[in-house]
């Protein structure tokens, strides 16, 4: 079973600031398999990119992904205060699947 | 417009049977390639993935749960259910369905807002 490490746990920017958010992987993970969500407070998480790095509907482009092998980053090019919320990343290598710790990132 | 919808007691008592219901509209579970999958997250932890069934009648179950849990389908009502057996304290969280395609594998696209189950006697 994979596992996910994700650092820092807690970030903290102003916004108009650029956040690079980590996962790492226990092994190699093709980036097909791999996806990032946002959880928002009292909110079921939601979807941002999968694959490379397809954004899901409706995510707009300053979310972005990269990486490969076992290292992975979520950048947010330009953050805005309702970016406020626990990002988690998440692969399927091999059953079953499994998200990261989340990394929190607060807006000063 | 995809939504799904979880219902289920909200208090259990220990040893007792979870029995949890995923009401989706928006899609079918007979068109190829949907996957429902319940993934849960106790009280201020992380995510974790549980079970998953697909179009096709293929059933997956995380590996340290297997025992405990059943994941089952009704098409003609567009429902999923989770049973999970013998619970425990350390079983309390919010149970999240979410629906996974071929396409955004192993993206899950859309969630239901979650049914928080307490486990305490």
């Amino acid at each position: 079973e994979a596992e996910l490490t994700q650092s820092p746990g807690t970030l903290s920017l102003s916004p108009g600031e650029r956040a690079t958010l980590f996962c790492r992987a226990s092994q190699s993970v093709s980036t097909s398999y791999l996806a990032w969500y946002q959880q928002k407070p009292g909110q079921a998480p939601r979807l941002l990119i999968y694959g490379p790095s397809t954004r899901a509907t409706g995510i707009p482009d300053r979310f972005s992904a990269s990486g490969s092998g076992t290292d992975f980053t979520l950048t947010i090019s330009s953050l805005q205060s309702e970016d406020l919320a626990v990002y988690y990343c998440q692969q399927y290598l091999s059953w079953p699947y499994s998200f990261g710790q989340g990394t929190t990132l607060e807006i000063k | 417009q995809v939504t799904l919808k979880e219902s289920g007691p909200a208090l259990v008592k220990p040893t007792q049977t979870l029995t949890l219901t995923c009401t989706f509209s928006g899609f079918s579970l007979t068109t190829s390639g949907m996957r429902v999958s319940w993934i849960r997250q106790p009280p201020g932890k992380a995510l974790e993935w549980l079970a998953r069934i697909d179009w096709d009648g293929d059933i997956f179950y995380t590996t340290s749960l297997r025992t405990r849990l059943t994941i089952s389908k009704d098409t003609s009502k567009n429902q999923v259910v989770l049973i999970m057996t013998d619970m425990d304290p350390a079983d309390t969280a919010t149970y999240y369905c979410a629906r996974e395609t071929e396409t955004t594998f192993p993206g899950f696209d859309y969630w239901g807002q979650g049914n928080l189950v307490t486990v305490s006697s």
